[in-house]
């Protein structure tokens, strides 16, 4: 059973479209992230929810909104995407708070033409 | 503020040599917690380690090994007899526990190991 997973893996769209991202943990955790590798392998953090809150938002424009129905769940929609936001975006869970041990997903590649 | 500074960004080793990654790291809390994570080129990232600011005891772990040393505010990873598999991208992350809620992983630029055959 897959931990943490992430539909799709790959995503190619054009520029102004929106696209959403889902994520999945079956590790009964309470905390789930997301996070943005970029093209030099540069991860950064996103946002972050606690059993369904919003707790850390890291100055992310508001084109990017995250979405919690239930603590299993983090879905990702972008609108208007742009150039810029080509990369491999992580979805992550832990147990409470995040300097517990984070799993990760297995990454979504959104590349923007 | 919390930072990690990894100065090695690409370390190229012949397997069965012994490899050193290094990592630094900044933070102002007394409890904290410092991770490695491991990037293969299938792209997962998987977790290897997790290290309180209160153990300063090394850990091995098969031909893994970690040494923290917080007079020098370091938290270095040696791969004893390196294997081709163990090229991958390697991480090392900060998180301080008096953020509670807001605690989050602060990650470091990544060394790339390439150990060849």
């Amino acid at each position: 059973d897959t931990a943490v997973s992430q539909t799709p893996k790959y995503l190619v769209t054009q520029m102004g479209n929106d696209k959403s991202i889902k994520c999945e943990q079956n590790l009964g955790h309470d905390t789930m992230y997301w996070y943005k590798q970029d093209s030099k392998k540069f991860l950064k953090i996103m946002f972050s929810y606690n059993n369904k809150e919003l707790i850390i938002n890291e100055t992310v424009p508001n084109r990017f909104s995250p979405k919690s129905p239930d603590k299993a769940h983090l879905n990702l929609h972008i609108n208007s995407l742009e150039l810029g936001d080509s990369a491999v975006y992580f979805c992550a869970s832990s147990q409470v708070q995040g300097y517990n041990e984070q799993f990760f997903g297995p990454g979504t590649r959104l590349t923007v033409l | 503020a919390q930072k990690v500074t990894q100065a090695q960004t690409e370390i190229s080793v012949v397997e069965k040599e012994d490899v050193t990654l290094d990592c630094v790291y900044e933070t102002r809390d007394t409890t904290y917690y410092l991770f490695w994570y491991k990037q293969p080129p299938s792209g997962e990232l998987v977790f290897l380690i997790r290290r309180n600011s209160f153990d300063e005891q090394n850990e091995i772990s098969g031909r893994y090994s970690w040494n923290f040393q917080k007079s020098t505010s370091s938290f270095n990873f040696t791969i004893t007899a390196s294997q081709v598999v163990d090229s991958a991208v390697y991480f090392c992350a900060l998180s301080e526990a008096s953020t509670g809620a807001n605690s989050k992983l602060t990650f470091g630029k990544g060394i790339t190991l390439s150990v060849r055959p």
